[in-house]
């Protein structure tokens, strides 16, 4: 069983703080994605990343691909408000569409 | 991306009882699946459905219980059966995505079922 543990399971900041999420598992992840979901509403996708090694920005969004394809990372610049939600990553081991969902890190920024 | 909705938004149900969730997309799609979610935890995949073909249930998860229709590329029913108060859950629908990225997946905005 693939299983993809996320860190820290809560976070509590102050807007303007920096943080970051992580997504670790013991597989290889031939894609993973990062999702964010607010509260009565279905998880929207931020970003794929695909290369181990690879890195994309959305914003004040950081994304991280480990280099062997089995851990990934979130880093959020100067956060605010807008940010609060449920994020999730979630890995792809290809030949198949199927996801393995991280267990959630449950992000408030506050003013 | 995809446009997807469900009905209903949600429900209260009675123990015994079964409730059918309708997920509708604005395209075609080929896969869609069915999750559930506790508030604010992680996905758990219920079952994958093909148009054309039996569904395709995960470990813990039996068609008896969540039996699934998938009569077009554009719709699904996800029916929950003889519901206990385990099954309260928020139940979400998603396909994949575009031609050559389907290993991301596009959400409707889910039903919170809770059984009494």
């Amino acid at each position: 069983t693939q299983l993809l543990e996320q860190s820290p399971q809560f976070l509590s900041i102050q807007e303007g703080e920096n943080l970051t999420v992580y997504c670790n598992s013991s597989s290889v992840f031939s894609s993973l994605q990062w999702y964010r979901q607010e509260p009565g509403e279905g998880p929207v996708l931020l970003v794929t990343v695909v290369t181990g090694g690879e890195v994309k920005k959305l914003k004040r969004l950081t994304f991280q691909f480990g280099d062997a394809r089995k851990d990934s990372s979130l880093h959020i610049t100067a956060a605010q408000p807008g940010d609060t939600g449920l994020y999730l990553c979630a890995g792809s081991t290809g030949g198949g569409n199927k996801l393995t969902f991280g267990t959630g890190t449950q992000l408030k920024v506050e003013l | 991306s995809a446009v997807i909705s469900q009905k209903p938004s949600r429900d209260i149900c009675q123990r015994g009882t079964s409730l059918t969730i309708q997920c509708q997309v604005d395209s075609q799609v080929t896969m869609m699946f069915w999750y559930r979610q506790q508030p604010g935890q992680s996905l758990t995949l219920i079952a994958t459905a093909n148009q054309g073909s039996e569904a395709t249930y995960e470990s813990g998860f039996v068609i008896d219980k969540f039996p699934i229709s998938r009569p077009n590329l554009t719709f699904s029913t996800l029916t929950v059966s003889n519901m206990s108060p385990e099954d309260s859950s928020i139940y979400l629908c998603s396909v994949e995505g575009p031609s050559g990225l389907s290993y991301e997946q596009y959400f409707g905005p889910g039903t919170r079922l809770t059984v009494t």
